[in-house]
């Protein structure tokens, strides 16, 4: 069965800090990779996507993600992060079998430090 | 385009009681899902629909009815809501392939007593 798990619950990085957001995926195919962002009180936001071709994925906001097969990982990561970035960020992943439907991981929780 | 829409924003039932949860899309969507979000587990899938007349269960389906009469509209209903029916609940859409981006509503935050 489909799953993902990201380790990290909560992380907290000062203002202007690289980012890393960890994610893993179980799979026995190649899956379609997802990172959504959700604003407190909103709903969730697409920041980047995988689905083939170049591993490394660039999304809004000045996100990247990068996909490795052999380590079932799509992390997300920021070089340089800005206090609004202070969100839930959410992995997903979705199967070629199952038209739109995801499978989500727990969340993390992103403080940031001024 | 309004994109997805959910109605009402803020619920409180009591236990037992009934309601249903609106949700609207005016992308031409064919995929229509509903999930609820509780703290430290993410988004669960509780139904979803293929197309007009199609709807499937998801992870956590029980306590929970789905009808998709329309392409539109996706309504969800609690027939007789519990205390473990409180959460925020998320209405998305999309066209259905497998890369496709989801679309999200804003939420409903339900409150069984």
């Amino acid at each position: 069965a489909q799953s993902v798990t990201q380790p990290d619950i909560h992380i907290t990085v000062s203002e202007g800090a690289s980012l890393e957001l960890r994610c893993n995926y179980s799979y026995g195919a190649t899956p379609y990779l997802f990172w959504y962002v959700q604003s407190p009180g909103q709903g969730l936001q697409l920041l980047l996507k995988y689905f083939s071709g170049d591993t490394l994925v660039q999304g809004i906001k000045g996100f990247e993600a990068e996909f490795k097969r052999s380590q079932s990982s799509f992390n997300l990561r920021k070089p340089s992060v800005h206090w609004s970035d202070a969100a839930e960020y959410f992995c997903a992943v979705g199967a070629n079998n199952q038209g739109g439907k995801l499978i989500f991981g727990q969340g993390t929780e992103l403080s940031v430090k001024p | 385009n309004a994109g997805v829409t959910q109605t009402p924003k803020f619920q409180v039932l009591k236990t037992g009681q009934s309601m249903t949860l609106q949700c609207a899309q005016d992308m031409n969507h064919e995929y229509m899902s509903w999930y609820r979000q509780d703290p430290g587990m993410g988004l669960r899938l509780i139904h979803y629909s293929v197309g007009a007349g199609i709807t499937d269960q998801g992870e956590v389906p029980n306590g929970y009815n789905v009808s998709r009469s329309t392409t539109e509209d996706f309504p969800l209903r609690l027939l007789s809501a519990a205390p473990s029916q409180t959460s925020v609940y998320f209405c998305a859409s999309s066209f259905g392939i497998p890369s496709d981006t989801q679309y999200f509503g804003p939420g409903t935050r339900l409150t069984v007593l």
